[in-house]
């Protein structure tokens, strides 16, 4: 399919583990975005690409949180020493410029938990 | 961008148009009104969206008051599978700088009934 898709769909990890979340974007959507959806919450936004300028990253919530996109491709999710409370779905969104950065197509999520 | 005000819950019998409203009283002028859709488990979908006239695709309609204030979608024979939360957003006119995420309200728990 032309989806997004990421991967894994599921992650469970160990506190104090690291973990990569990775996400493939629509070919030709230049912008990316990751969000978290703790449960029974809405959207809480991460992080922001766009073609090759600087990252927004003021949706990070700490500094064990980065990502890393290369060009207009692939997108990882990077959290270090992760804690009980990084357990969440981390969803991405793709979507083309201009206005067409409001009609954004999300992949299913990586389902994370923190034992 | 303008707040939106959404109905908690609703229900739709199966086979029948399902009629989600959306008030955005404070709407601007260069603001769109977009609608998306959340299915339990997935990720969000986006649906439909529009400036002031009335659109349709081919997952929805979107009927918009000629003041703009309010709008509503229109899923013509709801299915179970349509069963989701629903959210209207305003958004404004691309400005070219900043970043465009997408925050959603509490939305519309939609529950198509066998």
């Amino acid at each position: 399919g032309a989806g997004v898709s990421q991967s894994p769909s599921n992650k469970v990890t160990e506190k104090g583990k690291d973990v990569e979340l990775r996400c493939d974007p629509i070919s030709g959507h230049t912008a990316l975005y990751w969000y978290r959806q703790r449960l029974g919450q809405g959207l809480e936004f991460l992080i922001y690409f766009q073609g090759n300028s600087a990252p927004d990253k003021s949706g990070l919530p700490s500094d064990r949180f980065s990502a890393e996109r290369t060009g207009e491709s692939v997108s990882t999710l990077t959290i270090q020493r992760t804690q009980q409370e990084d357990s969440a779905v981390y969803l991405c969104a793709s979507s083309l410029q201009g206005q067409g950065h409001y009609i954004q197509y999300f992949g299913a999520g990586t389902r994370l938990s923190v034992l | 961008d303008a707040k939106t005000t959404q109905p908690p819950s609703m229900d739709c019998a199966e086979g029948r148009a399902a009629n989600l409203p959306c008030n955005h009283s404070t709407i601007s002028g260069n603001e769109y009104v977009y609608w998306y859709r959340q299915i339990h488990s997935q990720g969000p979908q986006y649906i439909i969206h529009g400036l002031k006239n009335n659109e349709t695709n081919e997952m929805a309609s979107l009927i918009i008051t000629e003041d703009r204030k309010s709008s509503t979608l229109i899923l013509p024979h709801a299915t179970l599978r349509d069963t989701a939360v629903y959210y209207c957003i305003v958004r404004g006119a691309y400005s070219g700088a900043g970043s465009y995420q997408l925050t959603f309200g509490k939305g519309t728990k939609l529950s198509v009934i066998p």
